[in-house]
């Protein structure tokens, strides 16, 4: 079975770091392009990172870039994010998602985790 | 950034009824959109890409449509499966964007 599961999410104050984790199973990881995805309480969704298979290539969204890093091994079949300087405006459920189909410019994305949330409080 | 607007922000529609949600791009994205569903305390899924091509396994009830800067979503005949939130999502260039959704309420 496809999955994508996220764990490391948790109450921080402002200014404060986090990692988050993002485990797959049942497709060779190794294979694809992987991104993370926030969803504000009550809101959209906005892309936040992405890496490519072998690590080189690393996509930010201006919102996190500078504060937020993107890294992922392969052996363990896992990609994190490594948070800094996190903000209010950061609390939000952190998806993962594998890349699915592109443009040859950008992706959009087949498999999606259910997320783990992070509220940044004083 | 390339800005997506989806309309109605909500939407109410009875079993069996036809249910169309459009979404708008600021500017031509070729008909590299996708549209996802999302349910209740879920993740997203995949329902369409390349603005009309079926992902596999979404039932067929569901269609898409459009090109440049307009796009439809399609439901053909709403089942109560398909309460949840609809996004559509542009990926001609980063930063990938997504509309603000569309809440899908079965009367």
């Amino acid at each position: 079975q496809v999955q994508l599961v996220e764990s490391g999410g948790g109450v921080v104050q402002p200014g404060s770091s986090l990692r988050l984790s993002c485990v797959a199973s049942g497709f060779t990881f190794s294979n694809y392009v992987m991104h993370w995805i926030r969803q504000a309480p009550g809101k959209g969704l906005e892309w936040v990172a992405g890496i490519s298979i072998d690590a080189k290539s690393k996509h930010y969204a201006d919102s996190v870039k500078g504060r937020f890093t993107v890294s992922r091994d392969n052996s363990r079949s896992t990609v994190y994010l490594e948070m800094n300087s996190l903000r209010v405006e950061d609390t939000a459920v952190y998806h993962c998602a594998r890349e699915g189909f592109g443009s040859g410019f950008a992706p959009c994305f087949d498999i999606w985790g259910r997320g783990t949330l992070v509220p940044v409080s004083s | 950034d390339i800005q997506m607007t989806q309309s109605p922000s909500t939407l109410s529609a009875s079993v069996g009824d036809r249910v169309t949600i459009t979404c708008r791009a600021s500017q031509s994205i070729n008909d590299w959109l996708a549209w996802y569903q999302q349910k209740p305390g879920k993740a997203p899924n995949l329902l369409i890409y390349a603005a009309s091509t079926l992902h596999s396994g979404v039932p067929s009830r569901f269609s898409g449509s459009g090109s440049e800067t307009e796009f439809t979503l399609t439901i053909s005949s709403l089942q109560p499966d398909d309460l949840a939130t609809y996004y559509c999502q542009q990926y001609n260039r980063y930063p990938v964007t997504f509309g603000q959704g569309t809440r899908l309420e079965i009367k």
